[in-house]
């Protein structure tokens, strides 16, 4: 069965430092995968998003950004941090090409900017 | 584009109340529909879906039907817990944008005894 992994769980982080929050799914190949953020009492936002290695589409111009080193491997990351970046992170990933299928949900990472 | 809106509550229900959350989308052909959950700390779940017109989706309780005249996905339970809840999402994968996936933004529902 497939699954994945989010790390850390939570994060404190001061303001200008950098980031680094990794996502891997096992037990399938050529996935999409998915970069969310939620904000406190917010709705979802899609980040990221990336059809394959290498391949990344950005929803909205920010101070992140992502890279997809390998198959299963999606990186979300930040050269400083803002206090606005504090939020809820959510990798998901979905089988590529099925409309019909839902996305799978990582636990998330609690990411507090101080 | 497409988009999905719906109610964004807070919703306050007692237990035993019967739940309807309003989910409608607009859309390039026609969608796949999703109902997630969201319970406190956590990611996301799939709660139910339906992939074509007509459609009901439903599990623990819940139920959703695909509607195309109305473009609507209404999520409804007959009789709410405590344990229900949580925050709810409403979301679309169409053919021509199916690499994403697509949420409203949420409705929270707290449930009291």
């Amino acid at each position: 069965s497939q699954t994945i992994h989010q790390w850390p769980a939570t994060l404190v982080q001061p303001v200008g430092s950098p980031l680094s929050l990794e996502c891997t799914v096992e037990g399938t190949s050529n996935p999409n995968l998915y970069w969310y953020r939620q904000a406190a009492g917010r709705g979802l936002q899609l980040l990221f998003y990336s059809v394959g290695i290498g391949q990344i589409s950005s929803e909205v111009p920010q101070n992140l950004s992502a890279s997809r080193p390998q198959d299963r491997q999606f990186i979300l990351s930040s050269k400083k941090l803002l206090l606005s970046d504090s939020g809820f992170y959510l990798c998901a990933w979905s089988p590529r090409g099925q409309m019909n299928t839902e996305a799978f949900f990582g636990q998330g990472t609690r990411l507090t900017v101080v | 584009g497409d988009s999905v809106t719906q109610m964004e509550g807070p919703v306050t229900l007692s237990e035993e109340a019967f739940l309807t959350i309003n989910c409608t989308y607009t859309a390039t052909g026609y969608p796949s529909l999703f109902w997630y959950v969201q319970y406190p700390g956590e990611g996301l779940q799939l709660l139910l879906k339906a992939t074509k017109a007509d459609d009901k989706g439903s599990n623990k309780g819940f139920e959703a039907t695909y509607r195309k005249e109305t473009t609507s996905f209404h999520l409804e339970k007959g009789s709410v817990q405590v344990s229900d809840s949580a925050v709810y999402f409403c979301a679309l994968r169409t053919r021509a944008s199916y690499d994403k996936v697509i949420f409203g933004p949420g409705t929270s529902l707290s449930v009291i005894p």
